[in-house]
């Protein structure tokens, strides 16, 4: 199975920042097959990427996914109100696995 | 809208099974599969199995084989996952969740990323 890190756990940013988000895979993901998600409390998770880079539908543009092989990145680039929430990264280039999550929280 | 609904929370003994529900609406069932995935407190997110909702096909994660069986029912437009010999570590949030489907120029390319989430179904364990 690939585990994925996500580290630290928690970043703590203000509004309108730039946040820069760590995936790393103890094996490399096939074909890019990396997702991110946001969860915010009593949600469920929202899909913002798929395949390393792609934005699901409707989702803003200040988020960018990039990465291949074993090192992934989620980019935001100016941190909205709406934006504090835990982060997670899936890999499903093989049976599919979730990162431990990042919480973006407010400085 | 595209959305998918599930059955409500559920209380259960020890060694009891629990069966939940997700149904879809807003688009085509048959024509995507549907995972089921859970979050137990201070755990990660885990998927437990999936369903091809169109033949039927599922395929189980190895840590719930021959403790969880998705079924699902196309008139119905909706999926089901039950789990037996429960345990407290079986308590958590249960999710459905359906998978991406890519307009490719001539096919659909599946990706097992999940664009559309159920709402989540709380089921605890305990004596």
């Amino acid at each position: 199975e690939i585990v994925l890190t996500q580290s630290p756990g928690t970043l703590s940013f203000s509004p309108g920042e730039r946040a820069t988000l760590s995936c790393r895979a103890s094996q490399s993901v096939s074909s890019s097959f990396l997702a991110w998600y946001q969860q915010k409390p009593g949600q469920a998770p929202r899909l913002l990427i798929y395949g390393a880079s792609s934005r699901a539908t409707g989702i803003p543009n200040r988020f960018s996914g990039s990465g291949s092989g074993t090192d992934f990145t989620l980019t935001i680039s100016r941190l909205e109100p709406e934006d504090f929430a835990v982060y997670y990264c899936q890999q499903y280039g093989s049976s599919p696995s979730f990162g431990g999550g990042t919480k973006v929280e407010i400085k | 809208q595209v959305q998918l609904v599930q059955s409500g929370a559920e209380v259960k003994k020890p060694g009891a099974s629990v069966k939940v529900s997700c149904k879809a609406s807003g688009y085509t069932f048959s024509s995507y599969v549907m995972y089921w995935v859970r979050q137990a407190p201070g755990q990660r997110l885990e998927w437990m199995g999936w369903i091809n909702a169109g033949n039927g096909n599922t395929k189980y994660s190895q840590k719930f084989q021959g403790r969880v069986t998705i079924t699902r029912d196309t008139s119905a437009s909706t999926a089901y996952m039950e789990l037996s010999s429960l345990r407290s570590e079986d308590t958590a949030v249960y999710y459905c969740a359906r998978t991406v489907r890519v307009y490719s120029g001539s096919y659909f390319e599946r990706h097992d990323a999940f664009d559309i989430w159920g709402q989540g179904t709380m089921v605890t364990v305990s004596s």
